[in-house]
């Protein structure tokens, strides 16, 4: 009955390799998101989907692309990854426009060999 | 576009103690201010929230208040225990829309 779930949990792969993380929400919620969290924690936005809408595009290298076949999937594809891609993935949710916080998935932590 | 700064990065107080977080945001435009706590290999979880037009905002061992002309909030945690051990993360947003967080802090609860 999870509200937010991604998968895998872990990815482990070699550089240059190509990868998806998939992301799936029950919750009935119109915004889906990509956050980074790198070595130090730090929790970064990358991609954000309304209603299947890209709206939030941070500076992020175009071998990310995220894909949202309906409001409730959001996936992310990474191609040739690199070693500095190396972090934990967080999908979230929210209804947006200021009706409530986010739902963060389990997260992926994807480490390039 | 926003920037939020998180103080301490590392905050160590004795179990029954209090701690205090303090972020200040840099956009005055942003109207919603959540708390998310992250414990070891889990995902951030919301804990606490509260929007501009509210200066305080209390749930059980949890507060956090609001100084909008000061552009800080701070996140209290009275009687602290054992299970509070955490990274916490503060965020500001304009419509709870692209959440800017804070650069975490890494409470430790001492038995």
């Amino acid at each position: 009955d999870t509200a937010v779930s991604q998968t895998p949990k872990y990815l482990v792969t070699q550089m240059g390799n190509d990868k998806s993380i998939k992301c799936e929400q029950n919750l009935g919620h119109d915004t889906m998101y990509w956050y980074k969290q790198d070595s130090k924690k730090f929790l970064k936005i990358m991609f954000s989907y309304n209603n299947k809408e890209l709206i939030i595009n941070e500076t992020v290298p175009n071998r990310f692309s995220p894909k949202s076949p309906d409001k409730a999937h959001l996936n992310l594809h990474i191609n040739s990854l690199e070693l500095g891609d190396s972090a934990v993935y967080f999908c979230a949710s929210s209804h947006g426009q200021g009706r409530g916080g986010y739902t963060f998935g389990s997260g992926t932590r994807l480490t390039v060999v | 576009g926003e920037n939020v700064e998180q103080h301490p990065s590392t905050l160590s107080v004795q179990e029954g103690d209090s701690a205090v977080i303090k972020c200040t945001y840099s956009d005055s435009a942003s109207n919603y201010f959540p708390w998310y706590k992250q414990e070891l290999g889990k995902r951030p979880q919301l804990i606490i929230d509260i929007r501009s037009n509210v200066g305080e905002k209390k749930d059980q061992r949890i507060a956090v208040t609001l100084n909008k002309t000061a552009k800080h909030f701070s996140l209290h945690i009275t009687e602290t225990q054992p299970e509070d051990s955490a990274v916490y993360f503060c965020a500001a947003a304009q419509g709870a829309q692209k959440l800017v967080f804070g650069q975490g802090t890494r409470l430790t609860i001492n038995p």
